[in-house]
């Protein structure tokens, strides 16, 4: 049964559009939750992340935000760059050190 | 650059072998986890080390055997492998905070294939 989902695999914009991320959860204990990116041939590398008691966290052209009662996050990337075109994974944590994973979202980003 | 190291990149091995991957941190990082990626799937987790303390096994068959000699360092011992093994095992590290609220970091990975 898979906690966390990404709908929408791929996604392609433009260059200098804004790219946004969706993610769904099942598990209401989950507390932290975080948007990794990954290049081919490399390991996930850490973007952004939230806590539950907030709602919204900025960091550069990357923006998180979660709404509780919905389940729901997404992420932001304004603006896209070419160097953004990766797989872009979801991750969901209860507090345990525990990680669980979305299947991923492939951005293309279109010069 | 990645902050956690992982070695070999690549590893081909026999059902029958004995090999070991490794993975490094000089963070200060006192949890480290391994997992494991199969193509076009999100990664799986193996293990958890809090502590240099084995905290989490999820259910992994013992045919892979974690190992943590110190902060820095965590291992992964294979015996007896089978083809359905083959993956990517990633490394991971992180600060242990309150509640475990920490972001992990990951390194490049090792792909396995086995003969």
């Amino acid at each position: 049964d898979q906690q966390v989902k990404q709908n929408s695999p791929s996604l392609s914009v433009q260059e200098g559009r804004i790219s946004i991320l969706n993610c769904d959860y099942t598990n209401s204990m989950f507390d932290y939750f975080l948007w990794y990116k990954k290049y081919p041939a490399e390991g996930p590398t850490f973007l952004i992340s939230i806590s539950s008691i907030k709602d919204k966290n900025e960091d550069g052209r990357f923006t998180v935000f979660l709404n509780k009662s919905a389940k729901h996050l997404s992420l932001h990337i304004v603006p896209s760059q070419p160097g953004d075109s990766a797989v872009y994974f979801c991750a969901a944590s209860d507090g345990n050190n525990r990680l669980a994973f979305g299947k991923g979202n492939q951005v293309v980003v279109i010069p | 650059d990645t902050e956690v190291t992982q070695t070999p990149k690549h590893l081909v091995m026999g059902m029958t072998n004995k090999k070991s991957l490794k993975c490094e941190q000089h963070m200060g990082h006192r949890a480290m986890y391994w997992y494991k990626q199969k193509a076009k799937k999100p990664p799986e987790l193996m293990f958890v080390y809090s502590y240099e303390k084995l905290s989490i096994n999820e259910s992994v068959p013992s045919r892979f055997s974690p190992e943590c000699p110190n902060s820095s360092l965590l291992n992964l011992h294979l015996h007896a492998l089978q083809p359905e093994d083959s993956a990517l095992y990633l490394c991971a590290s992180s600060q242990i905070g309150v509640g475990g609220n920490q972001p992990q970091h990951f390194g490049d990975g090792t792909r396995l294939s086995i003969l």
